[in-house]
């Protein structure tokens, strides 16, 4: 069966350290896989895509990879801040397709 | 959330009656989504339109139908509101890069209770 698997569990770091969220997915061939930001009570705001044949792209303190062979996203925010605290979306992109499969996201806790 | 509202924002309703929920941009973008959002499931796709008049079933349609008579307004109706519906709508609009990727934009979200 297809299917995207985000950590269920929050991750709950210190600030300054680096937070490394996963995207892993199932029988799914994504062109293009991207990164959403949602706050409580908002809705999730488009951060950064990467094509299936990059292998990292970079966006001032985040960077995202994506390993095609593996089936798995990994975003990264360094430095991180307690602004950085939400929750992060991975989605799907098929190739010819203007629709998006998302996962069910990480909640990232950043403590001061 | 520019260029894309909501209406109503919250909204309380009783098991059996019609709901429309509205969505509203002011980007021009060629494609608008209906999602829902639950504890656990993540956003699903409900319904989705490629242009004026021009819609398709995403994976959790049942009971739930769409319009879109102009651009700027894609329309999400409950024919006969459930609990089941009870759950947080958000709106998306998308507008192809040219480089084939379609990022999407969304609106602030509707909570429905349906009591």
């Amino acid at each position: 069966s297809q299917k995207i698997e985000q950590n269920s569990e929050a991750l709950n770091i210190q600030e300054g350290k680096t937070a490394t969220l996963t995207c892993n997915y199932t029988n799914y061939s994504p062109a293009y896989l991207q990164w959403y930001r949602q706050d409580p009570g908002r809705g999730p705001v488009f951060l950064l895509l990467i094509r299936e044949n990059e292998k990292e792209k970079r966006k001032e303190r985040l960077k995202v990879t994506f390993d095609t062979t593996l089936k798995q996203s990994l975003f990264h925010i360094t430095a991180s801040q307690p602004a950085d605290s939400a929750t992060y979306l991975c989605a799907l992109q098929m190739d010819s397709s203007y629709k998006l499969i998302f996962g069910s996201g990480t909640r990232l806790l950043v403590r001061p | 959330d520019a260029g894309i509202t909501q209406s109503p924002r919250h909204k309380v309703t009783e098991t059996g009656t019609p709901v429309t929920l509205r969505c509203h941009q002011t980007e021009n973008h060629r494609y608008m989504y209906w999602y829902r959002q639950d504890p656990g499931h993540g956003l699903r796709l409900i319904h989705y339109s490629y242009g004026v008049k021009d819609t398709d079933k995403g994976e959790v349609s049942d009971g739930y139908s769409v319009s879109r008579s102009k651009t700027e307004d894609f329309l999400l109706t409950l024919e006969s509101a459930t609990s089941s519906q009870t759950s947080v709508y958000f709106c998306a609009i998308s507008e192809g890069t040219g480089f084939g990727s379609y990022e999407q934009y969304f609106g602030p979200g509707t909570r429905l209770t349906v009591t």
